[in-house]
């Protein structure tokens, strides 16, 4: 069964300020997508990451994917208040089918204050 | 048009009733997904449809009965819900087929349950 961790699971940052959300799976895939989730909201990609070594940037985020590691980060570069959300990491679990399933991490709920 | 609408927004029923949550999208895609998220925590994957074929079902009680009837629509039917099944409920799209997955999934906006 595949298993997504992400950590940490409560970020609290202040503005101008950087960090690294992370994420671990615990089986191969090469398929890793981070989206975020503003409170009552739906679901927003960010970032699909498709082979080791992959690094897309939007903004103040960045993530990169390390396969052979399992692991995924998202980091935040000078924190401002409107990157406030939910954030998941999710892992394509039936990689080879021709449609996605993904399995969620638990997320990281990120508060950026003054 | 890079949207899937989900209705209703919200939806409180009784024990008791029946009732469907519909999701469209018309951006060609040919699977589509239901997820439920509790509050609080991620969601979770109930069912897969490609083209119009139920491909996954996560072991959904069958008080959950999924229905694709094209390839733009998706329904979700609800009957004797408990209140353990309050929750957001999620439709998405992707394409299919080689390299389907290098595209993300969109997520409608969801529809807030509520069981009384």
């Amino acid at each position: 069964e595949l298993k997504v961790e992400q950590n940490p699971l409560f970020l609290s940052m202040q503005e101008g300020k950087n960090y690294t959300i992370y994420c671990n799976y615990s089986t191969t895939s090469d398929r890793l997508y981070w989206y975020r989730q503003d409170p009552g909201k739906s679901l927003e990609s960010l970032f699909v990451l498709l082979s080791n070594g992959a690094v897309k940037q939007e903004g103040r985020l960045m993530a990169s994917l390390d396969t052979k590691a399992r692991l995924s980060t998202l980091h935040i570069t000078a924190a401002v208040h409107d990157l406030s959300a939910t954030y998941f990491c999710a892992v394509d679990s039936d990689g080879g089918t021709s449609y996605g399933k993904l399995t969620f991490g638990q997320g990281t709920i990120l508060t950026v204050h003054p | 048009d890079t949207e899937v609408t989900q209705t209703p927004k919200h939806l409180v029923m009784g024990m008791t009733n029946k009732k469907s949550l519909k999701c469209e999208q018309h951006m060609g895609h040919r699977a589509m997904y239901w997820y439920k998220q509790k509050a609080k925590k991620p969601p979770e994957l109930m069912f897969v449809y490609s083209y119009e074929k139920l491909s996954i079902n996560e072991s959904v009680p069958s008080r959950f009965s999924p229905e694709c009837p094209n390839s733009s629509l998706l329904n979700l039917h609800l009957h004797a819900l408990q209140p353990e099944d309050s929750a957001l409920y999620l439709c998405a799209s992707s394409q299919v087929g080689e390299g389907a997955t290098n595209e993300k999934l969109f997520f409608g906006s969801g529809t807030q349950l509520s069981v009384l």
